[in-house]
């Protein structure tokens, strides 16, 4: 099966924009996650998508929105960006379920989308 | 809330070493444990992981035992390689699960021929 997908693998932006990231899930996968690395913070958790409802919100502005589509891809959106929004944005995919009672499921990542922003 | 607790690096150490990277967290009950790995410039990959008290994940020589006792879930491999460098994350999600990884600091690791 083919990994999950993002893109673009690289973006430059300036203060103000605002940006879409895509992410392709593995096939099969309905469950997607969003995360955010940095040097300073290191990797947190943005929100989860299953069934083109977000599932699972971490503790971002509402800046940073995002949403599911039929197919199961995912885009996240951030407005107005600022320079602490520069970072690798990872995507992630797992087989979990609607009921989420599976301790074994595992997320698989994508190579992340890297946005600086200037 | 939940937390990972990840030995400070860099870690520097010559090949066929034997390595160890501590992990501690905090949750509530069972949580599900995982060692992730990142190399230059690329995303995350799954490296091993536990479910449950006691349970040993193992993959490409490294393992890690699911300590509920003393929270741990340290990982070790017994003869590191030049290619094993990388930063290496140790991550858990809740018991009974949502998809939210909550994840340690990282830590890297040189490994010198």
């Amino acid at each position: 099966k083919a990994g999950v997908t993002q893109t673009p693998r690289y973006l430059i932006k300036t203060r103000g924009q605002q940006v879409t990231l895509s992410c392709s899930p593995i096939s099969g996968h309905r469950s997607v996650s969003w995360y955010q690395q940095t040097p300073g913070q290191g990797l947190q958790f943005l929100f989860e998508y299953f069934s083109e409802t977000q599932r699972n919100k971490g503790n971002f502005p509402g800046r940073f929105s995002g949403r599911q589509f039929s197919n199961s891809r995912s885009e996240m959106n951030v407005s107005t960006l600022e320079l602490g929004d520069s970072a690798l944005y990872l995507c992630a995919s797992s087989p979990r379920g609607a009921t989420g009672l599976s301790p074994t499921d595992t997320q698989y990542f994508g190579p992340g989308t890297r946005l600086t922003v200037l | 809330g939940d937390s990972v607790t990840q030995m400070e690096g860099p870690v520097t150490l010559s090949e066929e070493a034997f390595l160890t990277i501590n992990c501690t967290y905090t949750a509530t009950g069972y949580p599900s444990l995982f060692w992730y790995v990142q190399y230059p410039g690329e995303g995350l990959q799954l490296l091993l992981k536990a479910t449950k008290a006691d349970d040993k994940g193992s993959n490409k020589g490294f393992e890690a035992t699911y300590r509920k006792e003393t929270t741990s879930f340290h990982l070790e491999k017994g003869s590191v390689q030049v290619s094993d460098s990388a930063v290496y994350f140790c991550a858990l999600t809740p018991e009974g699960g949502n998809e939210k990884l909550t994840f340690g600091t990282g830590t890297r690791l040189t490994i010198i021929p």
